[in-house]
């Protein structure tokens, strides 16, 4: 069966842009995790959806970072205003139990 | 703020070695995880422990669950360069709106052939 994905995998952009980050979870799965991984950490949790409902967005770094799931399936974590300390890996991951998240392969977000 | 520290940061061994990563925290976890990232990719779960002093296998890998449920350890047995990846330990607490994994750094693992 399809894993999760996610779109683009690559992107630059230009200090100031917005940019939008495209998560598909596998299919049925209610809950939908996004997280910030910087270059050699570990990834960082940012915001938490249990269907269309945002449950959780206390990782959230500023007002500048977005996300939504409309529909209680894909998601999109939008960043305005990007900066350069938003250069990171975004990995976005879901799951149909607290005890198992499967990721997705992340979006590799560079800032210039 | 929970947190979880691993050590060591990196570790390059020859084919046939044995290794033990190490996952420490102050604060007690409902459960913790192992998750192995090669380059480019999403981490993938390797194992899921939940009961203070638990200790799974799988095949070559031994992962061990503190008694306090503050500390995990993954041993791992005859290395082989396949074995060469990023392993990152998270912790999870259940309950209300949580869930989101509070991940370590990491331990990057180099096995040369």
């Amino acid at each position: 069966g399809a894993g999760v994905s996610q779109s683009p995998r690559y992107k630059v952009a230009k200090r100031g842009q917005d940019v939008a980050l495209r998560c598909d979870p596998i299919s049925g799965h209610v809950s939908l995790f996004w997280y910030q991984q910087a270059l050699g950490q570990g990834p960082e949790f940012l915001t938490y959806f249990q269907n269309e409902a945002q449950l959780d967005k206390s990782g959230l770094p500023s007002d500048r970072f977005f996300a939504e799931r409309p529909e209680g399936s894909v998601s999109t974590l939008k960043i305005q205003r990007t900066q350069k300390e938003d250069s990171a890996v975004y990995l976005c991951a879901s799951s149909t139990s607290f005890h198992e998240q499967y990721f997705g392969p992340g979006t590799r977000l560079t800032v210039t | 703020t929970q947190l979880l520290e691993q050590s060591p940061q990196f570790l390059s061994i020859q084919e046939g070695e044995n290794l033990t990563v190490y996952c420490n925290s102050s604060s007690v976890f409902s459960s913790l995880q192992w998750y192995r990232q090669e380059p480019g990719e999403g981490p993938v779960l390797l194992v899921t422990v939940v009961t203070g002093g638990e200790v799974k296998k799988l095949k070559r890998l031994t992962f061990q669950f503190g008694d306090a449920r503050k500390d995990s350890s993954l041993h791992i047995t005859a290395a082989q360069p396949g074995d060469t990846g990023l392993y990152l330990c998270a912790g999870q607490n259940y309950g209300g709106s949580q869930g989101n994994l509070i991940f370590g750094k990491g331990t990057k693992l180099s096995v040369k052939p």
